[in-house]
This record gives C-alpha cells, structure tokens and sequence, in this order.
C-alpha cells in the first residue's frame, strides 16, 4: 500500500536559516506529492504539490523536487521566518479516488 | 475560491449526548467530501469518504454506527458522534473535493466530558 515517511521533529529553527524537512514515499503506480501546512489551531492550507516525476513545486518561498529515483519529496525554504512556524505535512495520491495518505507530520518553530 | 468551512469550530460535550459537526463548500459543489481525525501532535487519520446521494464510505476500524455521515446535498455533509464519550475528544477535520484537489475546512475541536 502507499506510505510516507517524515522526518521526526520538532525542528527548532533561527530566523533566517535554512530548513529542510524530508519526505519519502511507498507507492505503486506514479503517484502525486504533496505538501500541507498546519498552522496553530486550525486546518490544512495547501503549500504546494508535484504531479509527475522531476516536477518541482514551489510556494511561498519553498521548493520540493518529486524524486522518483529516490522516492523522495524533500521540501525546503532558504530563509525561514517566525510566521513559518506550523506543523508541515507530506502526502501522496495514488489512485483516482482522491484519498491522500499522510506523514506523521513535522512541527517547526522559528524563533526571531 | 475553494472555500470550506466547518461549524461549529470548538464543541464541549457531556458523555452520552450526540455531536453533529457540518462541513460546507461555500463556493463550489462537492460530491466528494472526506472525514478526518486527528490526535494531538499526531497526523490526521481518514474516517471515511461521504459522497454525495450515497452511502459514506468507512475506513477499517471506524464504528459506522458510532460516527454517522450524511452528505445530503453537494455542499453539505455532516459527521455525528453518536453517545459520546471522552476517547471521542478529538479534533475533527473535513475536506472537499474540487478540481482533483481537496481543500480542507478549518477543523472541529470537539471536547467530551
């Protein structure tokens, strides 16, 4: 079955650093990646997605590159800010039924 | 566009009563909804697929009969707890499909005494 592995947090961060949070996925067929973000309180906004291998999606001053040769979705921003702390989800669609299989989820806090 | 919203937001309950939460697109039509649950700190964990006319769709382990679906028109659907209890405390999360995207409400916390 499809499955994605996040890296474990929190992760604590400087503003102004540079943050990678990484994502790797099981998958049959080719699947589409995405990546979630949860700020406090609240539900899940969309930061950006890749449907096809090579793709690089990118939002907000993040980036993540679909892998397929490392099964990887890696997401990364150059200069982080405070308003970037949230919960970071990975995820993956698989089929045609629009369900999305989810990591553990990776807490970032930035501090100024 | 591609706005949902969830009502009510927070919800405290006594044991034993029953919880509706809605889930509502605002701008556009969804047969396809999904339910979710997260626990703190944890990732979310889908419940169910409500489609619109039909019967919801649940996922292994998740008591049908404990957490009723309803998605009655294409911008509602609805999740009851039925007889809640405290391990039902939990934060409740819907989304709505558009466009082969889903797009999620801003969660219900839902809190049984």
């Amino acid at each position: 079955g499809n499955s994605v592995t996040q890296m474990e947090g929190p992760v604590t961060l400087s503003e102004e650093a540079f943050l990678t949070i990484n994502c790797t996925y099981t998958a049959t067929g080719y699947p589409s990646l995405f990546w979630y973000v949860q700020y406090p309180g609240e539900g899940l906004q969309l930061l950006l997605k890749a449907t096809k291998a090579d793709d690089k999606g990118s939002n907000k001053g993040f980036e993540a590159t679909y892998r397929k040769e490392t099964t990887s979705f890696h997401l990364e921003k150059g200069s982080v800010q405070v308003s970037d702390s949230a919960v970071y989800f990975c995820a993956l669609r698989g089929g045609s039924d629009y369900k999305l299989s989810f990591g553990a989820g990776t807490t970032v806090t930035v501090r100024a | 566009g591609a706005v949902v919203s969830q009502h009510p937001s927070r919800v405290i309950c006594k044991s034993g009563t029953s919880v509706k939460i809605e889930c509502r697109s605002l701008d556009f039509q969804a047969t396809t909804m999904f339910w979710y649950r997260q626990f703190p700190k944890q990732s979310l964990m889908l419940m169910a697929t409500s489609n619109e006319g039909s019967k919801a769709t649940y996922e292994q382990g998740v008591e049908k009969d404990k957490f009723l679906i309803n998605h009655a028109s294409l911008t509602l659907s609805t999740l009851t707890v039925t007889s809640a209890h405290p391990e039902d405390s939990s934060f409740y999360i819907c989304s709505a499909v558009q466009h082969n995207e889903q797009f999620f409400g801003p969660g219900t916390r839902l809190t049984v005494l």
